[in-house]
């Protein structure tokens, strides 16, 4: 089965430091999305691709957060600096739209973030 | 705005009873409603999806979901629960032209007691 592959799975870091999430989508994918996770929020949309492009990104705290898309391979979401209130799990997931229409969406088994 | 409603945090059920986790929602347009699950320390899986068609429509692991555009619903029902149900639902929503990433819900927790 193809799977949306994010590293680390585990991340734990001090206050302060840079924190990189990577995300390969599936390939032939050509949407992908970057949530977060947490008791309090639920699920918050923090990012979204078409094609490599950002349709939304509002959802993003712009002052710490960036997300890109290098490549049609490769997602990133960074946080600089970290901060203990940006810890959750952080998910990705990539689907094919085509044209408005979907085939669905596949979930990475997503990064948790410990902000010490 | 899109939004989505599941208006129970907790759904307990018996093993072998049948199930129903509820999801209302909020649209511009014609909905595309999907349910996810997510089981502990994992990612969230795909269960089903309603784009167009048929009200009722079929998913994995038995489970079923069933369109109401009247009442902007979109149930996820199951006739017979297993322990092994038990996890976290979520249902989603977007619009149809895809410019919006998908909505989720609060989440509701199945519990399967055998």
């Amino acid at each position: 089965d193809a799977r949306v592959t994010q590293t680390p799975r585990h991340k734990v870091t001090e206050m302060g430091q840079e924190v990189t999430m990577r995300c390969q989508p599936i390939l032939g994918h050509n949407t992908v999305f970057w949530y977060r996770q947490t008791m309090m929020q639920g699920l918050e949309l923090l990012a979204y691709f078409r094609n490599r492009a950002p349709l939304d990104d509002s959802g993003m705290p712009k002052d710490r957060f960036s997300a890109e898309m290098p490549d049609a391979t490769l997602a990133t979401l960074k946080i600089q600096p970290s901060e203990p209130r940006d810890s959750a799990v952080y998910f990705c997931a990539s689907g094919l739209v085509v044209g408005g229409s979907n085939y669905g969406y596949t979930f990475g088994s997503g990064t948790r973030l410990t902000v010490v | 705005a899109q939004s989505v409603a599941q208006p129970e945090d907790q759904v307990n059920v018996a093993e072998g009873n049948p199930l129903t986790v509820k999801c209302t929602y909020s649209v511009s347009g014609n909905p595309y409603l999907f349910w996810y699950v997510q089981y502990p320390n994992r990612g969230l899986q795909f269960l089903l999806k309603y784009i167009t068609g048929d009200n009722l429509v079929k998913g994995s692991y038995g489970f079923e979901a069933e369109f109401n555009k009247s009442q902007t619903s979109f149930h996820l029902k199951k006739p017979s629960a297993l322990v092994s149900d038990s996890a976290l639902y979520f249902c989603a929503v977007r619009d149809w032209t895809g410019r919006r990433a998908l909505t989720f819900g609060s989440g509701t927790r199945l519990q399967v007691q055998p």
